[in-house]
C-alpha cells in the first residue's frame, strides 16, 4: 500500500512563531487532506488540497502532486494551534494516513 | 446537518464481550470508512465502503466485522473483544475521491 511520512514528528513553538510541516507519499494520489486532531481527540478538516495553494487565515497549504509531498504552514502561532497535524491521502479506494506531527505552541 | 454520527462516545467492555460501534452519515456520501487510533498513533483503516451492499478490509480488520445495508449506516461488530482492540474508533465519509468527514469518535476499553 501507498506510504505516507509526516516530518518532524515533533515541534515546540513560542507563540507567534512560525512553522512548516511535511508530509511525503511514495504513489500517485487522488486527493490530499490535513487535518488538526484537537487535545480533545476531535479531527478537523483543514485542508482538502490534491494539488496547489490554498490559504486559511493564518494557516496554508501547498501540494506539489507531481513530486509527491505537501507542506503546510502555520504563521504567528497561538496556542489552540497545538495538537497533532495529520496528513492523509487517497490512493487505490481507501484514505491512509500519515503517523502525525505533535505541535506544542508555549506562550 | 449533523454530519457524521457515532454512537456510542464511550464504553467498556469485558473480555469475550459482543457489541456494535453504530456510525450514521446525513450527506448521502457513497464511502464510508472504519479508524482505530491507538494512544500517540496515527489512524489505522479497519474496513471501508463504496456504497450499500459493498465492504473491504483495510489494513486491521481482524476481530471485526461490517455490514451496509443502506447508504447512511455502517456499523462495526466487534465479536469477542479482547484487550487490543482497546482504541478510540472513528468513522467517515466521503464522495468517491472527495473530501472526508469524521465522526467525533467512540473510546473503547476492554477489561
Amino acid at each position: 500500500g501507498i506510504q505516507v511520512e509526516q516530518s518532524p514528528p515533533d515541534l515546540i513553538l513560542q507563540e507567534g512563531a512560525n512553522s512548516t510541516l511535511r508530509c511525503n507519499f511514495s504513489d500517485s494520489v487522488n486527493n490530499l487532506q490535513w487535518f488538526h486532531q484537537n487535545p480533545w481527540g476531535q479531527l478537523i478538516n483543514l485542508f482538502y488540497i490534491p494539488s496547489g495553494t490554498k490559504q486559511n487565515g493564518r494557516l496554508s497549504a501547498t501540494t506539489v502532486a507531481t513530486e509527491r509531498y505537501s507542506l503546510l504552514y502555520i504563521s504567528s502561532s497561538q496556542t489552540t494551534d497545538s495538537g497533532v497535524y495529520f496528513c492523509a491521502v487517497y490512493n487505490d479506494y481507501k484514505l491512509s494516513f500519515g503517523a502525525g506531527t505533535t505541535v506544542t505552541v508555549r506562550a | 446537518n449533523a454530519g457524521v454520527t457515532q454512537t456510542p462516545k464511550f464504553r467498556i467492555l469485558k473480555i469475550g464481550q459482543s457489541m456494535t460501534l453504530q456510525c450514521a452519515q446525513d450527506m448521502n456520501h457513497n464511502y464510508m470508512y472504519w479508524y482505530r487510533q491507538d494512544p500517540g498513533m496515527g489512524l489505522k483503516l479497519i474496513y471501508y465502503s463504496v456504497g450499500a451492499g459493498i465492504t473491504d478490509k483495510g489494513e486491521v480488520p481482524n476481530g471485526y466485522n461490517v455490514s451496509r445495508s443502506t447508504t447512511e449506516d455502517f456499523p462495526l461488530r466487534l465479536e469477542l473483544a479482547a484487550p487490543s482492540q482497546t482504541s478510540v474508533y472513528f468513522c467517515a465519509s466521503s464522495y468517491p475521491r472527495g473530501e472526508a468527514f469524521f465522526g467525533q469518535g467512540t473510546r473503547l476499553t476492554v477489561v
